[in-house]
């Protein structure tokens, strides 16, 4: 099994409607990130948690909603999907105890129409 | 604030040729750089990191990078490349702050030609 398991793989899913992406991890990492990739923009930072009681905005927050459910666990919700949010979707792990460097899920293509 | 500029979106380069992928990085305060790689349809995959120490930084796979402070810059290079390096490559950038939080490049694609 992956370290970084992200569900669904691909969604596509119509304007208006409320979908979750799912992230687990068996890395025992407390600190979890949200990220989306669009093309020719690299990858921006969405939300971030250090622990289940600490979650914190990234730089482009806003359409999205995020819960902590458990230390393995760290979903992204978009209340309301509209077609700009069409995107690579990534989670994220790290350790401050390894020091800097991220581990990767393979990521939830999203498609809105 | 901090950024990352990864000048070259495409590099064609032929099978055992040199290759260099740029990357300069703008921050008041110290870094933490990175280069990622992302193969077509997976993840991203640390490649290497400088966090202290050594400017010359060796990863996996071939691939090296040096820190130029003086420059900003952090490239990335392997002497011989081949067609399994096609991908995705990410410069990144972080504060030793404790945050971990990243600042991406824009990637370039390399693309390794027969």
């Amino acid at each position: 099994d992956a370290d970084v398991t992200q569900t669904p793989r691909n969604r596509i899913t119509k304007t208006g409607k409320r979908i979750m992406l799912e992230c687990s991890q068996t890395k025992g990492h407390d600190r979890m990130y949200w990220y989306r990739q669009d093309p020719g923009l690299g990858l921006r930072l969405i939300y971030y948690s250090f622990d289940v009681k600490d979650i914190n905005k990234g730089e482009i927050s806003d359409g999205y909603s995020v819960s902590r459910q458990a230390q393995a666990k760290f979903s992204l919700s978009l209340e309301s999907a509209i077609p700009n949010q069409t995107a690579l979707y990534f989670c994220a792990t790290s350790d401050p105890g390894t020091g800097p460097g991220y581990t990767f899920g393979s990521g939830t293509r999203l498609t809105v129409v | 604030a901090q950024s990352v500029t990864q000048l070259d979106s495409q590099v064609p380069v032929f099978e055992e040729a040199p290759v260099e992928l740029r990357c300069n990085y703008s921050s008041s305060v110290s870094v933490y750089l990175f280069w990622y790689v992302q193969y077509p349809n997976q993840g991203l995959q640390l490649l290497l990191k400088y966090l202290s120490g050594s400017t010359l930084v060796k990863g996996i796979n071939g691939f090296e990078a040096e820190f130029n402070k003086s420059q900003t810059s952090f490239h990335l290079r392997k002497p011989s490349v081949h067609i399994s390096d096609t991908a995705e490559y990410f410069c990144a950038v972080s504060e030793p702050s404790g945050t971990y939080k990243y600042i991406f490049g824009t990637g370039t694609r390399l693309k390794v030609l027969a």
